[in-house]
């Protein structure tokens, strides 16, 4: 069964402190992990997708990496407006869902 | 490009009932997904459709069913309501070629069952 940890839970953070937030997956056959941002009351928001160990992306504040059991979001020099939950769910060979973790609640402090 | 449409956005029923939820995907999509989330157990998955055939199916049971229609758009049942049913239900939509492209969430159905 596929299994993913998101770690910490909950993460406050001073407006310009940098953090990671991590993912570890037990998931066979990796066919890509996904990273998403959800504001309270709406649907998450796509960030990125990583389909291979070593890869990495970038998007404004935020990085993702990925090894082939953790991957992690790094957040560089938070703004208030990073805060969000943030979700990360890989994705099976042969199947068409993704698994999520429980997510980990970004509060960023001005 | 219009985003992903869900209707209703709000719906109190009343255990026993049964309530059909609607989403409306991105323009060229062929992907639906359904998930539920609670504050307990996060997002889990539903089911998915491309289509209108059912490609894959979470662990809920038999009451929760769904559909896709011709143009893509989905509809997902769900019958003799009970209070753990009262969740966030969303919607993501996604091209569905190869089943790895990134899925986008609409604004989701918050049922809330008394």
């Amino acid at each position: 069964e596929d299994q993913v940890t998101q770690s910490p839970e909950a993460l406050r953070l001073q407006e310009g402190e940098s953090s990671s937030l991590n993912c570890s997956y037990t998931v066979s056959g990796l066919r890509g992990l996904f990273w998403y941002r959800q504001d309270p009351g709406k649907g998450p928001e796509f960030l990125f997708t990583l389909y291979s160990a070593g890869e990495e992306k970038e998007k404004e504040r935020l990085k993702a990496t990925l090894t082939k059991k953790e991957s992690f979001l790094h957040i560089t020099a938070p703004k208030p407006e990073d805060s969000a939950t943030y979700l990360c769910a890989p994705r099976r060979a042969g199947s068409y869902q993704l698994t999520f973790g429980k997510g980990t609640k970004l509060s960023v402090i001005p | 490009k219009a985003g992903v449409t869900q209707t209703p956005r709000y719906l109190i029923k009343t255990r026993g009932q049964q309530v059909t939820l609607s989403c409306s995907p991105i323009s060229g999509h062929r992907s639906v997904s359904w998930y539920q989330q609670t504050p307990g157990q996060g997002l889990q998955f539903l089911f998915e459709y491309f289509s209108e055939t059912q490609r894959n199916k979470g662990n809920f049971p038999g009451r929760f069913s769904g559909r896709q229609f011709s143009n893509s758009r989905s509809e997902m049942n769900v019958s003799t309501l009970e209070l753990g049913d009262s969740a966030l239900y969303l919607c993501a939509s996604s091209l569905g070629g190869t089943g790895v492209e990134e899925q986008y969430f609409g604004p989701g159905t918050r049922l809330t069952v008394t």
